[in-house]
């Protein structure tokens, strides 16, 4: 079956603009979260949504958003971006709370 | 606190050989799962192994199994017969499910290099 996909896989961004990536779950997940990975501060938990609405947020700035849509794909959007925004993105689909499949991430540099 | 800790920045093992990869948690929520996952250069999170925290036996995938030691607060991954395939990144990870939030709580890694 098909797994997480997400797009695009890489991206590079200038200061101040703003970016859109793109999760779809595997067929059947009504859970997406999304991570940013970054050298510094590791892996953390941006937001989870299930059902077209967001569940869980974790400790970022509002400029950091997202939303689902009825098909379970979500997106998350970063709004006047910020050099310390680079990182890779990861999203997750879940069906149950013991299993959590990520895709590839997305590269953003920010520039 | 953290909630998890991986105090093994990076390993190197010859290969063929069995390795253990560290991780404790901290938690007060008696119902827990955690987590091993292996990141390898491309970036994805490939998961490799799930334990419960009401789980009676150790669980095992393969070649990996987690040494759960839930008194000690201890999940550590091992590999058996190690690959140079299974050179990369691997995080331990931990979800609570007293707070009925989805979210894993990630360690920072150990960089696990297999030598030929």
């Amino acid at each position: 079956k098909a797994g997480v996909t997400q797009t695009p896989r890489y991206l590079i961004k200038t200061r101040g603009q703003q970016v859109t990536l793109s999760c779809s779950p595997i067929s059947g997940h009504r859970s997406v979260s999304w991570y940013q990975q970054t050298p510094g501060q590791g892996l953390q938990f941006l937001f989870e949504y299930f059902s077209e609405t967001q569940r869980n947020k974790g400790n970022f700035p509002g400029r950091f958003s997202g939303r689902q849509f009825s098909n379970s794909r979500s997106e998350m959007n970063v709004s006047t971006l910020e050099l310390g925004d680079s990182a890779l993105y990861l999203c997750a689909s879940s069906l149950a709370q013991d299993g959590y499949t990520f895709g590839s991430g997305t590269r953003l540099t920010v520039v | 606190a953290q909630k998890i800790t991986q105090t093994q920045p990076g390993m190197f093992v010859q290969e063929k050989e069995a390795v253990t990869l560290d991780c404790t948690y901290d938690t007060s929520d008696p119902s827990y799962g955690l987590f091993w996952y292996k990141q390898p250069s491309s970036g994805e999170m490939i998961f490799l192994i799930y334990q419960g925290s009401y789980d009676q036996q150790n669980a095992t995938e393969g070649r990996y199994s987690l040494n759960f030691q839930k008194a000690r607060k201890s999940a550590n991954l091992v590999i058996s017969a190690s690959q140079l395939g299974d050179s990369a990144m691997y995080f331990c990870a931990m979800r609570e499910v007293r707070t009925g939030a989805n979210n894993l709580f990630f360690g920072t890694g150990t960089r696990l290099t297999i030598i030929p």
